[in-house]
């Protein structure tokens, strides 16, 4: 049973560029949610994708777009990189309707801008 | 404001020993608070996840507990292992099956020396 998993690991970028990482959730899961994390920081709630739209959405500006297909998975695009999307994005689903609400995150893709 | 604060924000213990890492919050209205261990570069993974009716729960060598009155939780981790270092992060949820009101901690960087 394949977990949650994200593509690329790592990245590296310059400023102005776009960025599309992807996601795929873990079997059975229908709901996946991304989160940045800075370094030393906690994961920032971005966005939440179920049913292929845009269900909740963190304090992000409109740079941060998603998308999520008819299979589930995800992808979260950047515009017009800045040095402080530096980060390490994670991907985690879940399946609505589970009791416990249990989130299960990716290995996460590490995004550096330069 | 919503907030989960841990603490310490560093701690290294040696290899064997017992230790304790804790989780204060104002997040309100309450659903579920949850332990994560997260490894460097790494996802975080799930420990516990305890609703405001339950007062402990254990995985292991870890055990969890939580007293929704004073809104404190802690994560007591026993006979620690070098594969324990890791940061480990609190997370409260204000609204069952919310992703975007899952409010994170900072997390505790806890080092097991041999």
């Amino acid at each position: 049973d394949a977990g949650v998993t994200q593509s690329p690991t790592h990245l590296i970028k310059t400023r102005g560029q776009q960025v599309t990482l992807r996601c795929s959730p873990k079997s059975g899961h229908d709901t996946v949610s991304w989160y940045q994390q800075a370094l030393g920081q906690g994961p920032q709630f971005i966005f939440q994708y179920y049913e292929e739209e845009e269900r909740q959405r963190g304090n992000f500006p409109d740079r941060f777009s998603g998308h999520q297909f008819p299979n589930y998975s995800s992808e979260l695009n950047v515009n017009a990189l800045l040095l402080g999307d530096s980060a390490l994005y994670l991907c985690a689903s879940t399946r609505q309707g589970m009791n416990t609400g249990e989130l299960f995150f990716g290995e996460g893709s590490r995004l550096t801008v330069l | 404001k919503n907030q989960v604060e841990q603490s310490p924000q560093s701690l290294i213990i040696l290899e064997g020993k017992n230790c304790t890492l804790q989780c204060n919050y104002t997040v309100s209205p309450f659903s579920n608070l949850r332990w994560y261990k997260q490894d460097t570069g790494r996802g975080p993974v799930s420990l516990t996840i305890m609703t405001f009716s339950e007062n402990t729960k254990s995985n292991g060598r870890y055990t969890a507990t939580l007293d929704a009155d004073t809104k404190q939780s802690s994560l007591h981790i026993t006979a620690s292992q070098l594969s324990d270092s890791a940061s480990y992060i609190c997370v409260v949820s204000g609204q069952w099956g919310s992703q975007g009101n899952l409010i994170f901690g900072k997390g505790t960087k806890l080092s097991v020396k041999p």
